[in-house]
């Protein structure tokens, strides 16, 4: 029962350039998260927007949240080599539900 | 220095037995999920616990078996009846209420099944 699908799949840019990802969903949610994964690791909380935010910033993260389109997107600004990573977003349901995971984008960032 | 472990980061085994996964937590989070994750793909949840000594199936719970006999561990069990366990199996755990929260995750597991 997948909810979100991230976009593009897989994203190549270079070091310093902005990377922008986004999240489309089904059905209602209370709140939307973005999780980074580095290889063979476990996932990291980055940001949680609500339902009722639009947009949220984190050091170079900056999320939107557009509800009537069931989407998001996260941009990661001047983007460092260390950002190579797997980014998932993840919606929350809207009383005592579990969170639903996305396949994920791939960014890699080429030095 | 609160966080959540996973135990071992490697593991094989044979088909056909079991083999159960470690995962402690010392966040005083009540709530606490296993997933699983296969190569260059998303999460897929197996079971999940909201409080000690209940559990529910997630997405995946066929050939798994999970207990909650206490507050800060949910071991997972892979079971000979799962057909392709070899993947990284992914613990979390977080606040749980009414609305949704982030989840803390371990390191993760890479169970090998040859």
């Amino acid at each position: 029962s997948q909810q979100g699908e991230e976009d593009p799949q897989a994203l190549s840019i270079q070091e310093g350039e902005n990377a922008t990802m986004n999240c489309s969903y089904k059905t209602s949610i209370n709140n939307l998260q973005w999780y980074r994964q580095n290889s063979g690791r476990g996932l990291v909380h980055l940001i949680l927007i609500r339902s009722n935010e639009r947009e949220k910033h984190s050091g170079r993260l900056r999320v939107t949240l557009d509800t009537s389109k069931k989407s998001s997107s996260l941009l990661i600004t001047a983007s460092r080599a260390a950002d190579t990573a797997s980014y998932f977003c993840a919606t929350g349901g809207t009383s005592y539900d579990k969170v639903i995971f996305g396949p994920g984008t791939s960014l890699s960032v080429i030095p | 220095d609160g966080g959540i472990t996973q135990s071992p980061k490697y593991l094989f085994r044979k088909e056909g037995q079991n083999v159960t996964l470690s995962c402690e937590q010392n966040l005083n989070h009540d709530a606490m999920y296993w997933y699983r994750q296969d190569p260059g793909q998303g999460l897929r949840l197996i079971y999940y616990s909201q409080i000690v000594n209940d559990f529910q199936k997630g997405d995946i719970a066929e050939g798994y078996s999970v207990s909650r006999e206490k507050k800060e561990s949910f071991p997972l069990t892979v079971t000979s009846a799962q057909k392709n366990p070899t993947a990284f199996y992914l613990c979390a755990s977080s606040i749980w209420g009414q609305n949704s929260y982030e989840q803390y995750f371990g390191p993760g597991t890479r169970l090998t099944v040859t």
